[in-house]
């Protein structure tokens, strides 16, 4: 069973800031949490991970709780091009298999 | 740095036919690589995880002698549906896994998914 939990579908402004939240209070101490995202028909698009710092690329923020219980995805100016399912997922960064859970659905409205 | 190559993108056969896909890591090395399968609006789920030289691991539910899977060497895999009929027609993806330190996507990577309808 996947470790994590997201809302189903969440909606946001063009231009704005998308903020993806993501619950996994089972993680253990040698988990990161993973961030991917899936548009229709392709393959799993890999975004950011990290172990317990928050993370920035040049896609997005990833902010840790310091518990690490939870985590935020941030996509700090979403235009419609990031309409897309995006999963949260923990995993060891061993050759560990990940498990996906259903993922939230983002819808970015023009 | 750190592509995967899955071929065919999409592919139709014949029901009792058999089908393969191949997944390749270009420009790495994959120690493990992992087959998932996706029916429409649903989640990705696990098939079977390999590593190269030794046998599959499947998950629950999965026959292994339906979907054959070889790791011939560290940048190959591939996944054979063997007598395919209309249900398991779905969106089949491959994934590489190498150490983090050398992925720029921390270790997973995925294919671009092969679309299997069978007739």
């Amino acid at each position: 069973d996947a470790k994590t939990t997201q809302p189903p579908s969440m909606d946001c402004a063009e231009g704005r800031a998308a903020n993806l939240p993501c619950n996994h209070s089972t993680i253990s101490g040698n988990e990161y949490v993973y961030w991917y995202r899936q548009i229709h028909s392709q393959g799993p698009q890999y975004i950011i991970h990290g172990l317990k710092n928050n993370e920035t690329n040049e896609m997005a923020s990833l902010i840790i709780t310091e518990d690490r219980k939870s985590s935020t995805l941030i996509l700090p100016h979403a235009t419609l091009r990031d309409t897309a399912v995006y999963y949260c997922i923990v995993g060891t960064n061993r050759d560990d298999k990940i498990i996906f859970g259903k993922g939230t659905r983002l819808h970015i409205l023009p | 740095g750190a592509v995967v190559s899955q071929h065919p993108s999409r592919v139709i056969c014949k029901s009792g036919t058999s089908v393969k896909i191949e997944c390749r890591s270009l420009d790495f090395q994959a120690t493990t690589m992992f087959w998932y399968r996706q029916f429409p609006k649903q989640s990705l789920m696990l098939m079977a995880t390999s590593n190269e030289g030794s046998k599959a691991t499947y998950e629950q539910g999965v026959e292994k002698d339906k979907f054959l899977i070889n790791h011939a060497s560290l940048t190959l895999s591939t996944l054979t549906v063997t007598s395919a009929h209309p249900e398991d027609s779905s969106f089949y993806i491959c994934s590489a896994f190498t150490p983090g330190q050398r992925s720029p996507t921390g270790g997973y990577t995925f294919g671009s998914g092969t679309r299997l309808t069978v007739v």
